[in-house]
């Protein structure tokens, strides 16, 4: 079975500080990855994903995130974090290539704080 | 835009009592999900729906759940029984295909507490 892990529960930063935060999956085949953040009292919203092709992934808001398979990794980057960027921030995963299994796998979300 | 809806924002519920949550899925999608996310807790997959009825279901989605989608644009999930530990906070999604590329819409999510 699929799982992830989100190691850092809750970051705080600066306003213009640059941002990285972990994800790991465990799965032995191929996986398609994804960030979701959720905004105080919104649904949850797709960042970035990534299926195939270059690792690096470009999303909304200036975010990106890179696929490093070796590290079983999918870490959220942004170089220069605002205010509006105080949110939960959730990896998540669906395994295979057989897309009507498309249930997603979640980590456990990282409260990001940014302090003006 | 589209937006996925649901009501209400919050439930307030006894144990023992049905509930039902009511969400508004895109109007051209074609499958319907239901995930949960118990206060500091992951986000966790309840059931998947598709051409009325269930795709697939995670083991959280027992006898005391249903899923049914009453009319062309409503689509609710009941507990028939609740517990304390259904309090949770529900998030109903859709989509239009399962294509590599198709998004996922969430709606804002039920906030539902069992006293």
């Amino acid at each position: 079975a699929q799982s992830v892990s989100q190691h850092n529960h809750h970051v705080i930063l600066s306003e213009a500080a640059s941002l990285e935060l972990g994800c790991n999956y465990s799965y032995g085949g191929t996986v398609n990855l994804f960030w979701y953040v959720q905004y105080p009292g919104q649904h949850l919203q797709l960042l970035l994903k990534y299926f195939s092709g270059d690792p690096l992934v470009k999303g909304i808001k200036g975010f990106e995130a890179e696929f490093i398979k070796s590290k079983f990794s999918f870490n959220l980057r942004k170089p220069s974090v605002q205010w509006s960027d105080t949110a939960e921030y959730f990896c998540a995963v669906t395994g295979g290539s057989n897309f009507g299994n498309e249930k997603l796998t979640f980590g456990t979300g990282t409260r990001l704080t940014i302090i003006p | 835009e589209p937006e996925v809806t649901q009501t209400p924002s919050h439930q307030v519920t006894q144990m023992g009592q049905e509930v039902i949550l009511r969400c508004v899925p895109i109007s051209n999608h074609l499958y319907f999900y239901w995930y949960r996310q118990i206060l500091g807790q992951k986000v966790e997959f309840l059931v998947s729906f598709y051409n009325n009825e269930i795709s697939e279901k995670s083991e959280i989605f027992d006898d005391q759940f249903s899923v049914e989608r009453p009319d062309g644009s409503n689509f609710t999930l009941k507990i028939r029984s609740t517990k304390l530990e259904d309090s949770a906070m529900y998030f109903c999604a859709s989509r239009a295909t399962t294509t590599t590329n198709e998004k996922l819409f969430f709606g804002s999510g039920t906030q539902l507490s069992v006293l």
